[in-house]
């Protein structure tokens, strides 16, 4: 149990809906990230958040967003859902913004399912 | 962050250790290498790193050559447990942050 919690386990939704995937992350961990793991295209970085703040962003669609609340916990919002959204999504912490830290503690992941 | 290249899949027996290699031609004097591993569907896990001494702890060791273009991860007493998805990753600093860039990976199989 790497301490960082991912809810809902498993997501079936349809084209064209809006879904959020909500993580904790370790206590006392300030940096958030959420990556995507597709059968095509492996496991990719979708965006970094530190103490509430946008660090960095990587391969993320317009149609995907993301927030760090106050008290630390993220959600990441998917919208006009595609057959391709279909992934695992995982969220993982650490402590520190640095990207000389690249201990970063994964969840157990969201399986999305776009019918 | 330097690219990393690793074998698609090795396998070992139980109880023997098991090497995992990984080039990486390319890192700058202030990248890591990183390892990390995936059990089937779970969460990414991490292993170890280091930035140019072999490094130890209790799940494995990392050997990184001199020149630091290859490194060499070693899971001593390989069990069936640690079949798994293994991930060498090379990661700097400055505006990267905290981005993992996960390749391919190599597939460890270990037999009873």
């Amino acid at each position: 149990d790497s301490g960082v919690t991912q809810t809902p386990k498993h997501l079936i939704t349809a084209t064209g809906q809006r879904v959020t995937l909500r993580c904790s992350p370790r206590s006392g961990d300030l940096s958030v990230y959420w990556y995507q793991q597709s059968l095509d295209q492996g496991l990719q970085f979708l965006i970094q958040y530190y103490n509430g703040e946008e660090r960095a962003k990587g391969n993320i669609l317009e149609r995907f967003s993301a927030q760090q609340f106050p008290d630390l916990h993220s959600e990441l919002n998917l919208s006009s859902l595609e057959l391709g959204d279909s992934a695992l999504y995982f969220c993982a912490s650490s402590v520190e913004d640095s990207g000389r830290n690249g201990e970063q503690f994964f969840g157990p992941g969201t399986r999305l399912t776009v019918l | 962050d330097a690219k990393t290249t690793q074998p698609t899949s090795m396998d070992c027996a139980e109880g023997r250790a098991a090497n995992l290699p990984c080039n990486h031609s390319t890192i700058s004097g202030n990248e890591y290498v990183y390892w990390y591993r995936q059990i089937h569907s779970q969460g990414p896990q991490y292993i170890i790193h280091g930035l140019k001494n072999n490094e130890t702890n209790e799940m494995a060791s990392l050997i990184i050559t001199e020149d630091r273009k290859s490194s060499t991860l070693i899971l001593p007493h390989a069990t069936l447990r640690d079949t798994a998805v293994y991930y060498c990753i090379v990661k700097g600093g400055g505006t990267s942050y905290g981005k993992l860039t996960f390749g391919q990976g190599t597939i460890l199989t270990v037999h009873p």
